[in-house]
């Protein structure tokens, strides 16, 4: 499985955009990168994921290295909402597809 | 809500114990992954499944099984419980197992005492 690293920890004023980066440097050709958040006591919720070029939707903008070797989250504006822990997952191919969760960042949101 | 519902949402029992913790997945989607989440270990994936049949296995314990039935709810046993069994299970569901946005449930909480 590809390996991730993300900062432990990040804080952002409200209302600014936050760059939640994060480094996959094994991941495979194929594999694609998903990001998820889990909000305090609630199960985790899909942000975005994308392949090889920059994704938006109406949460968050992916931009993704030219090598795919890493990976940025951006959050255009920051609110106290947003305040959750941020999963970088690299989806794992080849028939045994899986999302493996590693320690992600904790995004401080201050107001 | 994401279309996810597990039951119980809260579970005591004492240890050495069997419980059932049971998911039914978003309609449409046909894969289910189990999730345990504790204090020191994060979010562990344990099992998925695929239309009734395992497709990936992680760190599952012997003492655990889980099943997908035909109308793909899919139910999470543990058995000979023990105080380090004590978290958060998380069931998500997706159309299909790859490359696609999942869905979580809200967890169920069990307490091994």
């Amino acid at each position: 499985d590809a390996k991730t690293t993300q900062p432990n920890s990040m804080e952002s004023n409200e209302e600014e955009p936050v760059h939640l980066p994060c480094n996959h440097s094994t991941i495979s050709g194929t594999d694609y990168i998903h990001w998820y958040r889990q909000l305090p006591s609630q199960g985790p919720e899909y942000v975005i994921h994308g392949l090889t070029s920059n994704v938006n939707n109406r949460m968050a903008s992916l931009a993704i290295a030219e090598d795919r070797k890493s990976s940025t989250l951006i959050l255009h504006r920051a609110t106290l909402r947003d305040a959750a822990v941020y999963y970088c997952i690299p989806g794992t191919t080849s028939g045994t597809y899986k999302y493996i969760f590693g320690t992600g960042t904790r995004l401080k949101v201050l107001a | 809500d994401s279309g996810v519902t597990q039951t119980p949402k809260h579970l005591i029992t004492a240890t050495g114990q069997r419980v059932t913790l049971r998911c039914s997945p978003r309609s449409g989607d046909l894969s289910v992954y189990w999730y345990q989440q504790s204090l020191d270990q994060g979010l562990q994936f344990l099992i998925q499944y695929y239309n009734g049949e395992e497709r990936a296995k992680g760190n599952i314990l012997e003492r655990f099984s889980a099943q997908q039935f035909p109308d793909l709810h899919s139910e999470l046993n543990l058995s000979s419980l023990e105080l380090g069994d004590s978290a958060l299970y998380f069931c998500a569901s997706s159309v299909v197992p790859e490359n696609t946005e999942a869905f979580f449930g809200q967890g169920t909480r069990l307490t091994v005492v």
